[in-house]
């Protein structure tokens, strides 16, 4: 079975512009979490979402926007990108949405660096 | 959000237990404990969760103590493969947001 897919893998964009970050998550999983992960301040919650709700976000400003689709793909989107943006931005899926706490499944992650 | 505490590494010789503590004493009676591995390179991987019993699987062993205010997360033999940071993670029931800490390095020699 396929696993957590992220696109792209690598990526590099420059003060002031725009990223959008994709995850496609494994079949049958409708639950779909963003995380950031810098050597500074560690794995950080971003956002979940299930069934295209966005249902827990982390504290994050608003440059910082996510979406899902009805297929269960999700994309994370940042704007007016700056220097410290640049992290590895991981995705987890996760089959369960309800009250029992299944594991998370992660993708190898979006590495973006910020100039 | 509840705060573990774990020590920052710990090292290992190949084919030994490991023993990996985590002390969580504001844990709620709702929170589960997740432990998650990550490799070099790669993202987080579940490792194991509890609540209030102890718990095995193919991976590793969790003891949680009576109280709920630490657990250890065993592995029966280390190998090279297991190395890599461990995070002991308290997980609130029904929400999928996992709150990771600085976690513990473990290094495995042969």
């Amino acid at each position: 079975k396929a696993g957590v897919t992220q696109t792209p893998r690598y990526l590099i964009k420059t003060r002031g512009q725009q990223v959008t970050l994709s995850c496609s998550p494994i079949s049958g999983h409708r639950s779909v979490s963003w995380y950031q992960q810098t050597p500074g301040q560690g794995l950080q919650f971003l956002f979940e979402y299930f069934s295209e709700t966005q249902r827990n976000k982390g504290n994050f400003p608003g440059r910082f926007s996510g979406r899902q689709f009805s297929n269960s793909r999700s994309e994370m989107n940042v704007s007016t990108l700056e220097l410290g943006d640049s992290a590895l931005y991981l995705c987890a899926s996760s089959f369960t949405g309800g009250e029992y706490p299944g594991e998370l499944f992660f993708g190898e992650g979006s590495r973006l660096t910020v100039l | 959000d509840a705060k573990t505490t774990q020590p920052n590494s710990m090292e290992s010789n190949e084919e030994e237990p490991v023993h990996l503590p985590c002390n969580h004493s504001t844990i709620s009676g709702t929170d589960y404990i997740h432990w998650y591995r990550q490799l070099p390179s790669q993202g987080p991987e579940y490792v194991i969760h509890g609540l209030t019993s102890n718990v095995n699987n193919r991976m590793a062993s969790l003891a949680i103590a009576e109280d709920r205010k630490s657990s250890t997360l065993i592995l029966h033999r280390a190998t090279l493969r297991d190395a890599a940071v461990y995070y002991c993670i308290l997980r609130i029931t029904g929400f999928q947001k996992l709150v990771f800490g600085t976690g513990t390095r473990l290094l495995v020699s042969p």
